[in-house]
């Protein structure tokens, strides 16, 4: 069946233009997850979505990241005024019921890059 | 702050060797845990997941956890080319629900 997706796959843009990054999750999976990689790190954790509301926004660094669920599955990731510690992979996941047993599967990432 | 604490390498084993790849967390409150591989400029895949002291086993991985010294493993035996890749471990957030804290991952080489 059709994993995770994500669009766009690369993004470039200039520092403090806004961007947007869309991710389609698993069919009927009812959680959401957003993540971001850095070179060479593993994976932090930005926002958790359970349905159409975020049940975890602990890990968005701050209020130029937000990120909505409206109808509880695509979600999209919105950054406004870029900048250039912000380019990173961001990654999506997402899991059947958002349990601490769930497995979270990843779509490929968008590579956005701040110039 | 919760933490995980991976080796980040590299570590390099010939095929048909056991790999051992070892990982440490600061939550006590964490109850899962994942091993997701990752080959370079792709996403992670799961390997395993654990969530009771002991051994897991799946074909030529075991998985182990020991919830007393927060220390989480994962043992690759007959270690092949194709298992060329960083390995990430993560572990629940405790409170939140789902939430994976990652380590930094561990790249393994196996070499022919």
């Amino acid at each position: 069946g059709a994993g995770v997706s994500q669009t766009p796959s690369n993004k470039v843009t200039e520092k403090g233009k806004y961007v947007e990054l869309r991710c389609d999750p698993i069919s009927g999976h009812t959680a959401l997850y957003w993540y971001r990689q850095s070179l060479g790190q593993g994976p932090e954790f930005l926002i958790y979505f359970q349905g159409t509301g975020a049940a975890d926004d602990s890990g968005l660094p701050n209020d130029r990241f937000f990120a909505v669920r409206p109808e509880g599955s695509v979600s999209t990731l919105k950054i406004q005024r870029t900048e250039r510690g912000d380019s990173a992979v961001y990654l999506c996941a997402s899991s059947p019921y958002g349990s601490e047993a769930d497995t979270q599967y990843f779509g490929p990432g968008t590579r956005l890059t701040v110039l | 702050q919760k933490e995980v604490e991976q080796n980040s390498g590299p570590l390099s084993v010939p095929e048909g060797a056991i790999a051992s790849l070892n990982c440490t967390y600061s939550d006590r409150g964490s109850q899962s845990f994942f091993w997701y591989r990752q080959y370079s400029g792709k996403s992670p895949e799961l390997i395993m997941s654990i969530y009771s002291n002991g051994d897991k086993e799946d074909g030529r991985f075991t998985a182990q956890l020991n919830k007393a010294s927060q220390y989480v493993s994962l043992l690759i035996r007959d270690s092949q080319p194709s298992d060329s890749a960083t390995y990430l471990c993560a572990g629940t957030g405790g409170g939140s629900q789902g939430n994976l804290i990652f380590g930094k991952g561990t790249k393994l080489s196996v070499k022919p």
